[in-house]
């Protein structure tokens, strides 16, 4: 049964335009979420997170928002640069904090030119 | 900044065989893991380990087994290796302090069983 799920495989964006990636998880006891990107090759880096406590964080061009009662988050990257393709990975934890995740599918994010 | 080696970039292995992947980290970090990632199943969680000698199931355990013999060191041990266990394989630490410590990462161990 997958807890967190990223319904989306793959999403293609102009340069300069806003990425939404999109997630949404079952479990109404996880209280902290991660976003993570992965390029080809290597290991997912740590890009943002937000506390169950809040709706929005901010980091730069990068934006998690979460919907409680919906059971959503998203990531906003705005503006969209080439260097942003990757696969974004949404994870989520619950009341032991990061220490153990549960990463939904996956989205392939590809930025054209 | 925290450093996740993983011993083999690319391992290819036979049916049968015992395999050892092994994991360093370099920031003193109490806990590790191992996950595995597959197309369209995202990174799911095989061992996870607390402390030295500590290790907890994930996920996925079966056919799996772990080692955390020093802190600093977590392997990961296919006891008969098979074909689905053809993946890539990926380590991770934390800082257990705060709650919002994320997982560090290393670059993977892209395994082919034949």
């Amino acid at each position: 049964d997958q807890q967190v799920k990223q319904n989306s495989p793959s999403l293609s964006v102009q340069e300069g335009r806003i990425s939404i990636l999109n997630c949404d998880y079952t479990n109404s006891m996880f209280d902290y979420f991660l976003w993570y990107k992965k390029y080809p090759a290597e290991g997912p880096t740590f890009l943002i997170s937000i506390s169950s406590i809040k709706d929005k964080n901010e980091d730069g061009r990068f934006t998690v928002f979460l919907n409680k009662s919906a059971k959503h988050l998203s990531l906003h990257i705005v503006p969209s640069q080439p260097g942003d393709s990757a696969v974004y990975f949404c994870a989520a934890s619950g009341i032991q904090g990061a220490q153990k995740l549960v990463f939904g599918q996956g989205t392939r994010l590809t930025i054209n030119p | 900044d925290v450093k996740v080696t993983q011993s083999s970039r690319y391992l290819v292995k036979r049916t049968g065989e015992k395999v050892f992947l092994e994991c360093v980290q370099d920031m003193d970090h109490e806990n590790m893991f191992w996950y595995r990632q597959d197309p369209g199943l995202g990174l799911r969680l095989i061992y996870f380990s607390y402390d030295v000698k500590m290790k907890e199931k994930g996920d996925i355990p079966e056919g799996y087994s772990v080692s955390r013999e020093k802190k600093e060191r977590f392997s990961l041990i296919l006891e008969s290796a098979s074909t689905n266990q053809t993946s890539m394989y990926l380590c991770a630490s934390s800082d257990p302090g705060t709650v919002d410590q994320p997982q560090h990462f290393g670059d993977g161990t892209r395994l082919s069983i034949l």
